[in-house]
């Protein structure tokens, strides 16, 4: 396992066009997180799955976000009717939700979506 | 909600000086953990402190989580420009979905 992957890395789109993410999380983690982050900004939550359940999203997150896991393991974001506020760095991580010193979030290197 | 602040946002040192970055939460938390972005790059886990008052040493790098599980630091011992990037605070509030809230981070540059 060589870590999350996601894909694409980078996607130009154009306004009010839909646009899908995919995140290969880490085999062993069955917690899967979306996150976005903007120039100079810390990542901001998006949504949360424990294996397949969708177990909590962001007030954050318009009716256009819409995010999957299937069969508990890879994961899709989508984005409908893109709008120029949606230009960011979408952040997938994976985790064990186990608390200890080792035990952390790994992230993907992102997809870097820009609307124009 | 929880939010979580850091301060400075950024900060400009020669190589060798030490650097300290805080962290403070407006609730308490369950655990902290510190991560590390370089340019251009993704988040990186670097640790997670869980005990009140608990103090952790990876090589120069300490972290530091206050007694009343609302505040950390991480202080860097002469740095190198290795240590160029964005260091993170994220806190969990507890309960199972191990969510972090994120600080806005503080960008580290090293002169050489």
């Amino acid at each position: 396992d060589t870590g999350v992957s996601q894909d694409p890395r980078h996607k130009i789109t154009k306004r009010g066009q839909n646009v899908t993410f995919r995140c290969d999380p880490i085999s062993e983690h069955n917690r899967l997180y979306w996150y976005r982050q903007t120039l100079g900004q810390g990542p901001e939550f998006l949504t949360y799955f424990q294996n397949e359940a969708q177990l909590e999203k962001s007030r954050l997150l318009s009716d256009r976000f819409s995010a999957e896991r299937p069969k508990g393991s890879f994961s899709t974001l989508e984005i409908q009717r893109t709008e120029q506020g949606d230009s960011a760095m979408y952040l997938c991580a994976s985790s064990l939700g186990t608390v200890g010193p080792n035990y952390g979030y790994t992230f993907g290197s992102g997809t870097r979506l820009t609307v124009v | 909600g929880q939010q979580v602040m850091q301060i400075p946002q950024y900060q400009h040192v020669q190589e060798g000086e030490d650097f300290t970055t805080y962290c403070n939460s407006s609730t308490t938390l369950s655990n902290i953990q510190w991560y590390k972005q370089r340019p251009g790059g993704h988040p990186v886990f670097l640790i997670q402190l869980v005990k009140s008052g608990e103090v952790k040493k990876q090589k120069r790098l300490t972290f530091q989580f206050g007694e009343a599980k609302k505040n950390s630091s991480l202080h860097i011992t002469a740095t190198q420009t290795t240590d160029v990037g964005t260091y993170f605070c994220a806190g969990n509030s507890g309960g199972s979905n191990y969510k972090l809230t994120f600080g806005k981070g503080t960008l580290l540059t090293v002169n050489p």
